[in-house]
């Protein structure tokens, strides 16, 4: 069975305050796909990033950067600078890669509340 | 490029009424995903398709719940019939492929009194 942990609930900060959401995975799969996604307040759900499981290496995007580490099955998500824009609720997923019906199916974390106070 | 269309956008109905949410995924996509939020589940998975053909409906609550993909643009979720506990929000997603980044349509807010 695959899970994803978000474990940070809620975090609030001050604008340009540097901030880190975390997840955990949980998978059986030796190939599997781990993406982020971020919903803001007006519902929809906005693709961020999408990393496979033989690639480690960091990756960094603007202000956001994500830190991949397979020995603690990590997938952390760090925002520079934050914005009043970035208040969101970000998912973290994970994607089996070893085939049979699971193959492909998104399991979610249960999401990260970011509040950005100016 | 357009991106995942669902309709309607909101729904309200009364419970015991039948409901269809529709979708019609990004051209050149593949596979197509309906998801439900809640607030006590979360996002969770109901049914995918694969070349318009079912693979997996093991999330599908219960026999109330039905899908189909008659072509491979447009894509139906129907509920009959409806109980309050189906208020949620239903997203449809598509991918290229089952391994493909899935993309979100925006979603049906659907309320059932």
């Amino acid at each position: 069975a695959q899970k994803v942990t978000q474990a940070q609930t809620e975090i609030s900060v001050v604008e340009k305050e540097d901030v880190t959401l975390d997840c955990v995975y949980e998978t059986r799969d030796t190939t599997y796909y781990l993406f982020w996604y971020k919903q803001p307040p007006s519902g929809e759900l906005v693709f961020l990033i999408r990393r496979n499981s033989f690639d480690e290496q960091n990756e960094i995007s603007g202000r956001y950067s994500w830190n991949f580490q397979k020995s603690t099955s990590s997938f952390n998500f760090t925002i520079t600078a934050s914005q009043v824009v970035d208040s969101a609720v970000y998912f973290c997923a994970l994607s089996a890669a070893a085939g049979g019906t699971s193959y492909g199916k998104l399991t979610f974390g249960q999401g990260t509340i970011l509040t950005v106070h100016p | 490029d357009a991106g995942v269309i669902q309709s309607p956008r909101h729904e309200v109905t009364e419970m015991g009424q039948e409901v269809t949410l529709r979708c019609k995924p990004i051209s050149g996509h593949n596979s197509l995903f309906w998801y439900r939020q809640t607030m006590m589940r979360g996002l969770e998975l109901l049914i995918y398709f694969n070349n318009n053909v079912p693979i997996d409906d093991s999330g599908m609550p219960e026999d109330r719940f039905s899908a189909k993909m008659p072509n491979a643009s447009f894509s139906t979720l129907k509920i009959q019939p409806s109980e309050p506990r189906d208020s949620a929000v239903y997203f449809c997603a598509s991918s290229r492929n089952r391994l493909e980044t899935q993309y979100f349509g925006p979603g049906t807010r659907l309320l059932v009194l």
